[in-house]
């Protein structure tokens, strides 16, 4: 079956510092992967995506990397803002279009 | 365009009873998946729907079911309410290309 794990269930970051939020997933055969930011009370917001053919895609302030030698993806967030506050999921889909969810890591910016 | 809409936003019922949440789509996506979302289980998929079938179907007892109309909203239905159903319950919708899944806000339920 699929799993999708986080390494770390919280996160606390300086205002200004990079926020790094990693993610493990299990189907190498999965070929596309999203970051979902979550904040309280609402659905999870699409921040940035991936296609299994790129090792790294930049958005504004965040990037996702993705090594598909160890199954693993990460999301950068540069200059991290009180507003980035949420908790943060990774995406995986597999090859039948099904999509997985990590359970989140909550990341907390202290001002 | 318009996002993707939940109603109601909180809904609060009583163990036994049932209930009907609804989502309507991004103008255009013609897949909507439901998910339950609890804090010690994460996002658990429910179902989803593509053209009025349903396509793929997760690991939830038969008192969950759903159904889509021929707009593409969809409605899922809890039946005979338990506890543990209280829940954030989201929808996400694609088109047809298979990316841009986008959720909706959610509907809180509370069983009491």
């Amino acid at each position: 079956g699929e799993s999708v794990g986080l390494h770390l269930p919280t996160l606390s970051v300086q205002e200004g510092d990079n926020s790094i939020i990693n993610c493990a997933y299990s189907n190498s055969a999965s070929d596309y992967f999203i970051w979902y930011k979550q904040e309280s009370g609402k659905g999870p917001q699409f921040i940035i995506d991936i296609r299994s053919n790129m090792d790294k895609r930049q958005g504004q302030r965040v990037t996702v990397l993705l090594n598909k030698t160890v199954k693993h993806l990460s999301l950068q967030i540069a200059a991290t803002q009180p507003g980035d506050s949420a908790v943060y999921f990774c995406a995986e889909k597999d090859t039948g279009n099904q999509f997985y969810f990590g359970t989140g890591t909550s990341l907390t910016v202290i001002p | 365009k318009a996002g993707v809409t939940q109603t109601p936003r909180y809904l609060i019922k009583t163990r036994g009873q049932q209930v009907t949440l609804s989502c309507s789509p991004i103008s255009g996506h013609r897949s909507v998946s439901w998910y339950q979302q609890t804090p010690g289980q994460g996002l658990q998929f429910l179902f989803e729907y593509f053209s009025e079938t349903q396509r793929n179907k997760g690991n939830f007892p038969g008192r969950f079911s759903g159904r889509q109309f021929s707009n593409s909203r969809s409605e899922m239905n809890v039946s005979t309410l338990e506890l543990g159903d209280s829940a954030l319950y989201l929808c996400a919708t694609r088109g047809d290309s298979l990316y841009g899944y986008t959720f909706g806000s959610g509907t809180r339920l509370t069983v009491v």
